[in-house]
């Protein structure tokens, strides 16, 4: 059975400070996974999603993934943190057979230090 | 223009009541599906329909039930409401049933039960 393990429940970064948000999968095979972004009272918003095809993803906002299949990781990343980044991050895997469906993290609040 | 849309945005209502949720997109979809985020902002999927044809109906309780009249429409009906229906309830819908096709989410409708 798939599921995604969200490492930090909280981030604090400084602004112009780059991001880390961690996230390891397991799956049986080779794993869609993706990131989304929830800005406060608001829904959900694709950042970026990884298919097999490479192993960095680039996402909106400047954002990246890195697909380490050794460490079954798809950590977030961003070189400068912006105010505008505060927001719940979910890494989303989704399952491999039968009726396909989202398996959600717990979620990474990233909050941004002026 | 929205791509998918929820309404009401806010639902107060008292236990006992019945009560429904819209929801629409204009993407041409083949696919919608209802989520549940509770207070701690854990997403899981509820139900999901493909073409109107119902895929996806995780345990759910049997007070709530979907409706699609249409590719483009997906309604969540509610029945008896009781404190532990409180949460955030987002709509989406992605391209095919795929487990590469991303999502797109609604807004989110929160729904609070006295």
């Amino acid at each position: 059975a798939q599921s995604v393990t969200q490492l930090d429940s909280h981030v604090s970064v400084s602004e112009g400070t780059p991001v880390l948000l961690r996230c390891n999968y397991s799956s049986s095979y080779s794993p869609s996974l993706f990131w989304y972004v929830q800005h406060p009272n608001k829904g959900l918003q694709l950042l970026l999603k990884y298919t097999s095809a490479a192993t960095l993803v680039k996402g909106i906002n400047g954002f990246e993934a890195e697909f380490k299949k050794s460490e079954t990781s798809v950590h977030l990343t961003k070189p400068s943190a912006h105010m505008s980044d505060a927001a719940e991050y979910f890494c989303v895997v989704s399952t491999t057979s039968g009726t396909y469906k989202y398996i959600f993290g717990t979620g990474t609040r990233l909050k941004v230090l002026a | 223009d929205t791509a998918v849309s929820q309404t009401p945005k806010y639902l107060v209502t008292q236990m006992g009541n019945d009560k429904s949720i819209k929801c629409e997109q204009n993407l041409g979809h083949d696919t919608m599906y209802w989520y549940k985020q509770d207070s701690k902002k854990f997403l899981k999927i509820m139900f999901s329909y493909n073409n109107k044809e119902l895929i996806i109906n995780e345990t759910v309780p049997n007070r709530f039930s979907p409706k699609s009249p249409d590719k483009a429409h997906l309604n969540l009906h509610i029945n008896s409401l009781e404190l532990g229906d409180s949460a955030v309830y987002f709509c989406a819908s992605s391209q095919v049933q795929d487990r590469g096709s991303e999502q797109y989410f609604g807004p989110g409708t929160r729904l609070t039960v006295t």
